[in-house]
Parts: C-alpha cells; sequence; structure tokens
C-alpha cells in the first residue's frame, strides 16, 4: 500500500526556519510528483508547490518564490519541504501528497501542524 | 493561475437529503476537476477525479459532473458519515494547481 508518512508537530519563533519531511513507501518514488499543501486553522486548502524526485525539478507558487525549498533524497524515498523567515501567519498544517498523473493528489500525508509563535 | 471558486461555503442539510456543490472555474480546464472530502483533524480523501470518475470504495451516492468551468459534486442522499467538507481541485495546469474554498456541510 501506498504511504506517505510526515514528521513531527514543530514550534517555531518568527523569523525561523522550518523543514518537514515526508517519508513515502509502497511505490517507485521516482515515478511521482509530490506535491505541498498547507491549510491554516480553520481555512481551506492551499497549494505551494511541487518536486520531481526523479530529477529534483520543482515548481514553487508565486507567493512561497524565495521561501520555500522543496528537496528530496531518493535514497530514503523521502521528499523535504523547507520555509524560511517564518511569520505568523504560516502557522498551519502542512501535507505532502502524492501526484498521479489523470487523477490529482490522490495519497497524502498525515499532516504536520507547524506553529509560529513568540 | 486558474482561479477555483466553490459554492457554497456552508450548507445545512438533513440526512436523506440531495444536496449539490458547485465549483466554478476561471478559465477552462476540459475535466481535470477533483473532488474531496476532509474531516476535522484528518488529510483530504480524494472522492471524485476527472470530473465524474469515482475512487474505488467511495459509495455511489457521491456523483460529479461537468466540463470546462462548470462543475458539479452531488450527494444523492445524505448519510451521517457526510458531514465533511468539500473541496474542488483543478490539475489542468502541469505548473500549478488550485483548489475552491471549500464547502462545510452541517447538520440542519
Amino acid at each position: 500500500q501506498v504511504h506517505l508518512v510526515q514528521s513531527g508537530a514543530e514550534v517555531k519563533k518568527p523569523g525561523a526556519s522550518v523543514k518537514v519531511s515526508c517519508k513515502t513507501s509502497g511505490y517507485t518514488f521516482t515515478g511521482y510528483h509530490v506535491h505541498w499543501v498547507r491549510q491554516a486553522p480553520g481555512q481551506g486548502l492551499e497549494w505551494m508547490g511541487w518536486i520531481n524526485p526523479k530529477n529534483g525539478d520543482t515548481i514553487y507558487a508565486q507567493r512561497f518564490q524565495g521561501r520555500v525549498t522543496m528537496t528530496r533524497d531518493a535514497s530514503i524515498n523521502t521528499a523535504y519541504m523547507a520555509l524560511t523567515r517564518l511569520k505568523s501567519d504560516d502557522t498551519a498544517v502542512y501535507y505532502c501528497a502524492r501526484y498521479t498523473l489523470g487523477l490529482g493528489t490522490n495519497f497524502w500525508g498525515q499532516g504536520t501542524l507547524v506553529t509560529v509563535s513568540s | 493561475d486558474i482561479q477555483m471558486t466553490q459554492s457554497p461555503s456552508t450548507l445545512s442539510a438533513s440526512v436523506g437529503d440531495r444536496v449539490t456543490i458547485t465549483c466554478r472555474a476561471s478559465e477552462s480546464i476540459n475535466t481535470w476537476l477533483a473532488w474531496y472530502q476532509q474531516k476535522p483533524g484528518r488529510a483530504p480523501k480524494l472522492l471524485i477525479s476527472k470530473a465524474s470518475d469515482l475512487e474505488s470504495g467511495v459509495p455511489s451516492r457521491f456523483s460529479g459532473s461537468g466540463f470546462g468551468t462548470e462543475f458539479t459534486l452531488t450527494i444523492s442522499s445524505l448519510q451521517p458519515d457526510d458531514f465533511a467538507t468539500y473541496f474542488c481541485q483543478q490539475y489542468n495546469s502541469y505548473f500549478a494547481l488550485s483548489f475552491g474554498g471549500g464547502t462545510k456541510v452541517e447538520i440542519k
């Protein structure tokens, strides 16, 4: 079975950085893009970008350009999302999701709560 | 970027009701639209892809339709397990996904 397991909750101070991991299993890691989506408390879903695990190519949503970096380590089937210069409105649950061509994001991690507070 | 507008934002209904949620795209997305169900504290769950293809294991009371810019999700007879928030997502663009704002289905 396909599984995406994310790292645990984080508490950060404004201005700090965070790095969330997404360990995958049950499929060929390099065969599917991994997308990152976040959800602020009580709010909707916000797409952040994707990484192609095969070659490391990335596309980021414009509003996160310059602050987000998505990477991967194919040797351990893991994708990462790092966000810098954190602000209080970056407080959200961050999800990784596997994208399947023609279907959309059909497998999701459990989410990682990142709290930004002084 | 493609903007997705979902309505209503909240819907109050009773068990057994027929429920319809609408999603509009700012430009044509063919049928590259998915619907998700999300319950509190949980990740979204894919219900429907390609506007009308039901995912395996999803009850047949869920259906989707539409093409281009107008899409609907219908629940033919609302069940207690269906009270949740629903999101549409376009995946027409190779460069970016985008989501509707969500529809919370509440108990009337």
